[in-house]
This record gives structure tokens, sequence and C-alpha cells, in this order.
């Protein structure tokens, strides 16, 4: 059965600090790999990971997929309030493109 | 893009009772995906259609479920006999094919009495 975990479940820390967030894999037909920010309503998109070892950044937030170990990270520097929310990670499979999600990782930041 | 956009966006309906949700997708999308999330999960893969064909449901769709995409463009999502354990968000996505980025709408949250 495919699965997709993600560590850790929840995670507090103060406005400033830096955090890393995991997602392991084991699925079939793997494509690529996805995060997304969900804050109370639909997720929105971060990044896309097709290739091992290629760091994808954006801002203050960067990610990073090794296929050998199965498993990509989710940086955060610097962090901010608005960066309270859920974290997901979702396998895209080969042929039907479906997404296979993690149960997420829930980030407060304390002002 | 206008973005994937659903509607209603909150139903509360007696058990029992049936349910239809609408999503229409970002133009020229031809992928359009259902799936459901409960509190403290990720969403759950229902089904998806290319243009106007349904390729795949999962076994979490029973008989009481069914998709649409009549025309290619907006799919609707029928719940048949309501039960209480099908409350949840059903978040309706689209990309413009294979290997593209799934975008969501904002979802419709079920509650069932």
């Amino acid at each position: 059965e495919d699965k997709v975990v993600q560590s850790p479940l929840s995670l507090v820390v103060h406005e400033g600090d830096t955090v890393t967030l995991n997602c392991s894999y084991e699925v079939t037909n793997f494509r690529s790999l996805l995060w997304y920010k969900q804050e109370k309503k639909a997720p929105t998109f971060l990044f896309m990971l097709t290739s091992s070892g290629i760091e994808k950044k954006s801002g203050r937030l960067s990610s990073i997929l090794d296929k050998k170990e199965l498993f990509s990270i989710l940086n955060i520097t610097a962090t901010q309030t608005g960066d309270s929310a859920v974290y997901l990670c979702a396998v895209v499979h080969f042929g039907n493109e479906k997404l296979t999600f993690g149960t997420g990782t829930r980030l407060t930041i304390i002002p | 893009d206008t973005g994937v956009s659903q509607n209603p966006r909150h139903k509360i309906t007696k058990r029992g009772q049936n349910v239809t949700f609408r999503c229409d997708p970002i133009s020229e999308h031809n992928r359009l995906y259902w799936y459901r999330q409960t509190l403290g999960q990720g969403p759950e893969f229902l089904t998806y259609f290319q243009n106007e064909a349904q390729l795949e449901k999962s076994r979490l769709l029973s008989d009481r479920f069914s998709a649409e995409r009549p025309k290619g463009s907006f799919s609707t999502l029928e719940i048949q006999r309501t039960e209480q354990g099908d409350s949840a968000m059903y978040l309706c996505a689209s990309s413009r094919g294979v290997g593209l980025v799934q975008y969501f709408g904002p979802g419709t949250r079920l509650l069932v009495l």
C-alpha cells in the first residue's frame, strides 16, 4: 500500500526560527513530489520536485528531494507568523497522476 | 487564471438526503480531480476525469457517490442517502495535463446531521 509519512506532526517555534519539515514515502509509480501549504482552506502549491538533489527555492522556503532514500525536506528560514499553517507533502503517481498525501505537519509560529 | 471554484462552500444536510457539489476548474485544464479531507488528515483521492471521461475511481467511492463532467468543463459530485461518515471537506483540483501541478479549489465542507 502506498504510504507518505510526514514528521513532525506538529511544531511550535518562535518567530525568526528556522524549521525543517520531513516527508518520507513508499509508493508505486513515483513521478514527482509536491509540497502544499494549507491555511483553513484549499492547499496552495509551493514546490514540485522531480529530480534528486536539486534544491527548489522561493524566498525563505526551500525544498529538496532524495529519490534514493525516498524522502524530501521543506525548510523555512526566518519564520513569520504568516507561515503558520499545515504543510502537506504529496506524491504524484505515473499514469493517473493522482496525489497521495501525508497527514501534514501543523506549524505554529509564536510572535 | 481565475482559479478553481467550488459551490457551495458549506452544506449542512440531514442523514439520508442527497447532496450535489459543483467544481469549475481553471479554463483549459483538461484534468479534474476530486479529493476528500477529514479533520487532521491529508486529502484522499476519490476520482478523476480527463476531459469528459472518468478514468479512475477510488475504492473509497461507494455506490452512493457519482461524479460527472458532461462537457469536459465543470464537474459535479453527488452523494445519495448521505451518512454521518460522509462529513468532510470535498476538494476539487485541476491540472493542464500530465506531469503538471494540480491546483485546488476552496472546497465544499459537508456536515451530515
